[in-house]
Parts: structure tokens; C-alpha cells; sequence
């Protein structure tokens, strides 16, 4: 079974651009969640999508956000970009059940000048 | 205080020691808990899934939960070079159909020839 996949692995971007990062999750998963991960916070929930729908979301502003399309692939868009903005974003793939383990991708590395 | 709490480490080790890692916690909501290994440049991995309080054994890795100390551990036996990575634990509890990870920092072992 493929993994999660996540595109681009590196992306560069300037202070006040957007920026959407993809994630393919395994099939036949149903849940897409996104972390973002940096050497202060660790890792940190930005938000988890199942069957299209957002079900939980973290404490980040509402500059993040994505969305889940039909087939269970998942979108995330950081608009207005901060240099507080760079670090890991990893996707992650589960059942959708409760306590269902993640799996992760080998996320983005996004890095903000 | 932080739900989840693990040292940073950093944990240096010889070849062929036995590695016990930690973490507390403070959510006693928290059923579900796992260890997660991340290579550099790499997503986190699973590597144990355990519910309720208890012994699981996969080959060198045990893990143990004490939901009554809310403690959980990891066991390395026979630690081996390629064993280097960071550790992250993580727990998550259920409310109603909404769930989410919650991490640890993360303990960077190096397991040393």
C-alpha cells in the first residue's frame, strides 16, 4: 500500500505571499490531518478533515486553511505569509474512527525570507 | 501546565544499551497512546499503538501505559545505530466522533557504535 504523499517536499516563499501545500492520503482513508512543526512548538494540530467536512480545528489564525475534496485528497493554503510561517507541515492519514494511529507523509519544508 | 509533557533529552547511548523513554501527562480523558520514531528530513513513524493500561511487545520495543500515574514509557532493548531518531509520544482522546493526536516534544536519541 502507498504511503501518504505529500508535494511539494520544499517550498520558498516571500513574507506576504500564499502558499497551498497537497497531500494524498492512503487509500482508503477517510480522515486528512495537518500538523505544522518547528523546533520551539513541536508538533502542533492545525486542523482535521473527514469526508470533506472540517471536523477539528487547532488554535492557529485563520490565515490557515484547506479543505478535503471527493476522493479524500487534501488541500491546505497559508495566505499573507509570515516568517513565523516557516517550518514542517506534516499531513497525516488515519480511518477517521476514534483513536484510529496516524500516518504521516514526509511533509513540506516551508521556509519564509 | 503542558498536557504532555517529555524531556528533550538529548539521549546518547552505547550499542546494545537498553533505552527507557517518558512522557506525562495530565488529561486523564487521554485512551489512546503511541510512539512515533521521526528520521531526519522525515515524517514521524509509528511505531506502538497501545489502549488502557498495560504491557505491548513488538521485537525490541516494549511500551507501557500507567494511566493511574498518567506515564507512559518506551523500551529499547539492544539498541542499534539505525535505532538515532527523535522519539514523540502521543496520546488522543475521544469525544464523540472528533479526536486528535496530541505530541510530546520529542526525545532525540543517538545510539552510539
Amino acid at each position: 500500500k502507498a504511503g501518504v504523499t505529500q508535494t511539494p517536499r520544499y517550498l520558498i516563499k516571500t513574507r506576504g505571499q500564499q502558499v497551498t501545500l497537497s497531500c494524498s492520503p492512503i487509500s482508503g482513508h477517510r480522515s486528512v490531518s495537518w500538523y505544522q512543526q518547528t523546533p520551539g512548538q513541536g508538533l502542533q494540530f492545525l486542523f482535521e478533515y473527514f469526508s470533506e467536512t472540517q471536523r477539528n480545528k487547532g488554535n492557529f489564525p485563520g490565515r490557515f486553511s484547506g479543505r478535503q475534496f471527493s476522493n479524500s485528497r487534501s488541500e491546505m493554503n497559508v495566505s499573507t505569509l509570515e516568517l513565523g510561517d516557516s517550518a514542517l507541515y506534516l499531513c497525516a492519514s488515519s480511518a477517521g474512527t476514534g483513536g484510529s494511529p496516524l500516518h504521516f507523509g514526509n511533509g513540506t519544508r516551508l521556509t519564509v525570507t | 501546565q503542558k498536557e504532555v509533557e517529555q524531556d528533550p533529552g538529548p539521549l546518547s547511548v552505547p550499542e546494545g544499551a537498553i533505552v527507557s523513554l517518558n512522557c506525562t501527562y495530565s488529561n486523564s480523558a487521554f485512551q489512546y497512546f503511541m510512539w512515533y520514531r521521526q528520521y531526519s528530513r522525515k515524517g514521524p513513524e509509528l511505531l506502538m499503538y497501545t489502549y488502557s493500561s498495560g504491557n505491548k511487545e513488538d521485537g525490541r520495543f516494549t511500551a507501557q501505559v500507567d494511566k493511574s500515574s498518567k506515564y507512559i514509557s518506551l523500551f529499547i532493548r539492544d539498541s542499534q545505530p539505525s535505532d538515532s531518531a527523535t522519539y514523540l509520544c502521543a496520546m488522543s482522546a475521544v469525544e464523540g466522533s472528533n479526536y486528535k493526536l496530541t505530541f510530546g516534544k520529542g526525545t532525540l536519541l543517538t545510539v552510539n557504535p
